[in-house]
């Protein structure tokens, strides 16, 4: 979805390295997230945002760190990466509706590997 | 404890027949459940979304059904594609009150072949 944008889309790391990852979109949603996604494993909530001011911890948050610049910028840190944390990471926005169902907007995901 | 469940095994079916996948969950009470689609290396796409109080809902090939007694919903493509071919999520609500974050099924690939 052009409207999300991810980069960097692919990267290779090494073990104890910084990394950090950058989430943009376009379509006004105050609600951002970011998800890693395993195979067999799903996707997984790490952390979300509800406004640049409300930073809250998801499901799998340990090693991640996240800072939301502002309303369309949303950002991922590794602070010193892992092997297990290489995946398939996306970001996505939501904007609930009258009926407050969080559709998610995804991004083109990043592929991170750490060796 | 709370589950989401979707086939692991892929499934394989010929161009122009009906795909059904389902999705059961326990443990929830959705006000809502979603479907979305995902191509390989992409992020998932949303599809439809069908409430508690709908038992039905359509979108040009496709349909969701949702029935909360027996805690599943089935997701149909008619007339089905080999561009059909891709991993389909279901999402629902996972704490009923129609205002939080979707939680995500594993999904399940579908190959439709010509």
């Amino acid at each position: 979805d052009a409207d999300v944008t991810q980069t960097p889309r692919n990267r290779i790391t090494k073990t104890g390295k910084r990394i950090m990852l950058e989430c943009s979109q376009t379509k006004g949603h105050d609600r951002m997230y970011w998800y890693r996604q395993d195979p067999g494993l799903g996707l997984r909530l790490i952390y979300y945002s509800f406004d640049v001011k409300d930073i809250n911890k998801g499901e799998i948050s340990d090693g991640y760190s996240v800072s939301r610049q502002a309303q369309a910028k949303f950002s991922l840190s590794l602070e010193s990466a892992i092997p297990n944390q290489t995946a398939l990471y996306f970001c996505a926005t939501s904007d609930p509706d009258r009926g407050s169902t969080d559709t998610q907007y995804f991004g083109p995901g990043t592929r991170l590997t750490v060796l | 404890s709370q589950k989401i469940e979707q086939n692991s095994e892929a499934l394989n079916i010929q161009e122009g027949k009906t795909a059904t996948l389902t999705c059961n969950y326990t443990n929830y009470s959705p006000a809502y459940l979603q479907w979305y689609r995902q191509d390989p290396g992409r992020g998932p796409v949303f599809l439809l979304l069908i409430r508690e109080n709908e038992k039905e809902k359509r979108k040009e090939r496709l349909k969701v059904t949702f029935d909360t007694t027996l805690k599943q919903s089935l997701f149909h493509i008619t007339a089905s594609q080999p561009a059909d071919s891709a991993t389909y999520l279901c999402a629902l609500d996972p704490l009923g009150g129609g205002s939080y974050i979707p939680t995500f099924g594993r999904g399940t690939s579908l190959i439709v072949h010509p």
